[in-house]
């Protein structure tokens, strides 16, 4: 149980597109998911904190206009990189506490690794 | 600012050998914390979690919490090859559920 699936597992794009990334929680609901973001040898940078029904929250510094979130049902959170640049290329995580409660940990989607050429 | 510490690494030991891995965390409120391994290219997966101060064993996994000192270690004993890999130290930050990564350690485990 508590399987997070994150789609797609790789994209490559051009410059000044805009790429989807999709997180869903198989086998339960999450009112509440997390999004990273981390580039070669560094950690998981919280990017923002999506909210089913609701606004997401970013972290200081991540550009809410650029990275949008999208959190639509209990099930799904969406993260749109728009008019991507190649500063942009990193691997992307989302992650989900299947517990309702916060203190068991989070499963973690599989990763994006996005290339922006 | 909310902060997890640890030494980046790369730590490196024999096969057999106790992996020692640690962490300093800055907010005294926390009260969960994570150590999560990860694989070059893959997500993270969760190893330990511990709550109260003290020791938790789990397998060849111990998990090390003192709040007081607000340090957090791990121990890998008989260390085998396939746990190379980056180790993540996490906090769970109450306000917002927020669980905040320090840097990893890369551990190198030699035959």
């Amino acid at each position: 149980g508590a399987v997070v699936s994150q789609h797609p597992s790789w994209v490559i794009c051009k410059s000044g597109t805009s790429v989807k990334i999709e997180c869903r929680s198989l086998d339960f609901q999450a009112t509440t998911m997390f999004w990273y973001r981390q580039f070669p040898k560094q950690s998981l940078m919280l990017m923002a904190t999506s909210n089913e029904g609701s606004k997401a929250t970013y972290e200081q510094g991540v550009e809410k206009d650029k990275f949008l979130i999208n959190h639509a049902s209990l099930t799904l959170s969406t993260l749109t990189v728009t008019s991507a640049h190649p500063e942009d290329s990193s691997f992307y995580i989302c992650s989900a506490s299947h517990s309702g409660t916060y203190n068991y940990g989070y499963t973690f989607g599989s990763g994006t690794r996005l290339t922006v050429v | 600012q909310k902060e997890v510490e640890q030494n980046s690494g790369p730590l490196s030991v024999p096969e057999g050998a106790i992996a020692s891995l640690n962490c300093t965390y800055s907010d005294r409120v926390s009260q969960s914390f994570f150590w999560y391994r990860q694989y070059s290219g893959k997500s993270p997966e969760l190893i330990m979690s511990i709550y109260s101060n003290g020791d938790k064993e789990d397998g060849r996994f111990t998990a090390q919490l003192n709040k007081a000192s607000q340090y957090v270690s791990l121990l890998i004993r008989d260390s085998q090859p396939s746990d190379s890999a980056t180790y993540l130290c996490a906090v769970l930050y109450n306000q917002g559920g927020k669980l905040i990564f320090g840097q990893g350690t890369e551990l190198s485990v030699k035959p």
